[in-house]
């Protein structure tokens, strides 16, 4: 099945510094790559997510890229804001499931 | 439009009690998930119904059973829980596999 490895596991940057996190995975079969945030005590929520037929997509502060070759994909957020402070889960698909990384804690200080 | 709920929100269980962790979905979606998430720790897959009236294996399936009651309900059942099962339950919907995932709420289960 597929395995999907996250780096970091937490992450500090100064506001208004950039965030990358970095996600691989195994099964050269998977084609759907999403990206959730999920602050403390709550769900999980789609921030983006990149299809096998894209390199990059980019909504607003945030983007990600996938290397189909390398098998890893990474998140960039730019201008990082306190807000932004959450765990972050990359995940990608094999057949019908969706296999999650351990998830990257971002800590945005002021 | 409430989305995905989950009920009950908290429970606190004796090693080998039962329950059923229900969900619901109104937006009409095809395919339901149930994952199990750790303290510090990534969402596993439990369980997962691909339509009504299918139900698969994900990574971490035993001490569970699920049922997909109809399109809308997909309930997992703990039959003898056990310390280990102490977590954070979600229940997580999609149209169609490889669509973006819904989730629920999520149930926090203490075993003790």
């Amino acid at each position: 099945g597929e395995n999907v490895e996250q780096h970091p596991s937490t992450l500090s940057v100064q506001e208004g510094d950039s965030a990358v996190i970095k996600c691989t995975y195994s099964d050269s079969a998977s084609n759907y790559f999403p990206w959730y945030k999920q602050e403390l005590g709550k769900r999980p929520q789609l921030i983006i997510d990149i299809r096998s037929n894209v390199g990059e997509k980019k909504d607003q502060r945030i983007a990600v890229t996938l290397n189909k070759t390398a098998k890893h994909f990474s998140l960039h957020i730019t201008e990082t804001q306190p807000e932004d402070s959450a765990v972050y889960f990359c995940a990608g698909n094999a057949g019908n499931m969706l296999t999650f990384g351990g998830g990257t804690r971002l800590m945005v200080k002021p | 439009n409430a989305g995905v709920t989950q009920t009950p929100k908290f429970q606190v269980l004796k090693t080998g009690q039962s329950m059923t962790l229900q969900c619901a979905q109104d937006m009409n979606h095809n395919s339901m998930y149930w994952y199990r998430q750790d303290p510090g720790m990534g969402l596993r897959l439990i369980y997962y119904s691909a339509s009504e009236g299918t139900t698969d294996k994900g990574e971490v399936p035993n001490g569970y059973n699920v049922s997909r009651l109809n399109k809308r309900e997909f309930s997992l059942r703990l039959e003898s829980a056990a310390p280990s099962q102490t977590s954070v339950y979600f229940c997580a919907s999609n149209g169609w596999q490889g669509d973006e995932q819904y989730f629920g709420p999520g149930t926090r289960l203490t075993v003790t």
